[in-house]
């Protein structure tokens, strides 16, 4: 089965880049997803990416992908305060049958000192 | 383009009660899927419908269950409620069933005193 494992927490300077790294276990192809939840709200689809792929650029954030060693990494350039917040990695495999299952990471926690 | 809806946004219910929970996902969007987040156990996968059949299910007892509407609209109920289904329970909205983005609502918070 699907698992999917990230560090718990991570705390940076504002103004460093911050990079949270996730692995997943899924051998088949794949889509994979960094969603973003501050506290009391829902998430926020970040970017994704799929497993044929290496990297993925998208304004401040950058998503890295190992598909070795199945390592999947979201690098935050310039990190503010206003990133601080929960990050979920999540894998969504191509099902035979088709659909849509996500199978999230336990989050990182990001704090962002002044 | 108006985001995913889920209401109530809160609930307080007492055991042994049953509970629905609505979701209407983004406009022309017609697979919903449903999470529980708790402290606990973290996000967990429920269940998927699409065009009105549910397509997948996670590892969660009968006392859970959905549906759709031919608008795609989805609820889901949970009967014989237990202080442990006390959670944040999300609906995600997508375009298809299958490879394509999910987006999130807010959240229906459920307390089960």
């Amino acid at each position: 089965g699907e698992d999917v494992e990230q560090s718990l927490f991570l705390s940076v300077r504002e103004g460093d880049s911050s990079v949270i790294n996730c692995t997943y276990t899924d051998s088949s192809s794949t889509y994979l997803y960094w969603y973003k939840q501050e506290p009391g709200a829902g998430l926020q689809l970040l970017t994704y990416i799929f497993s044929n792929m290496d990297m993925k650029q998208d304004q401040r954030l950058t998503v890295l992908l190992n598909k070795k060693d199945k390592h999947l990494s979201l690098r935050i350039a310039d990190t503010q305060t206003g990133d601080s917040a929960i990050y979920f990695c999540a894998e969504s495999p191509i099902l035979t049958g088709g659909g849509n299952k996500l199978t999230f990471g336990t989050g990182t926690q990001l704090k962002v000192e002044l | 383009k108006a985001g995913v809806t889920q209401t109530p946004r809160y609930l307080i219910k007492t055991r042994g009660q049953q509970v629905t929970l609505s979701c209407s996902p983004i406009s022309g969007h017609r697979s919903v899927s449903w999470y529980q987040q708790t402290p606990g156990q973290g996000l967990q996968f429920l269940f998927e419908y699409f065009s009105e059949t549910q397509r997948n299910k996670g590892n969660f007892p009968g006392r859970f269950s959905g549906r759709q509407f031919s608008n795609s609209r989805s609820e889901m109920n949970v009967s014989t409620l237990e202080l442990g289904d006390s959670a944040l329970y999300l609906c995600a909205s997508s375009l298809n069933s299958g490879g394509t983005e999910a987006f999130f609502g807010q959240g229906t918070r459920l307390t089960v005193v």
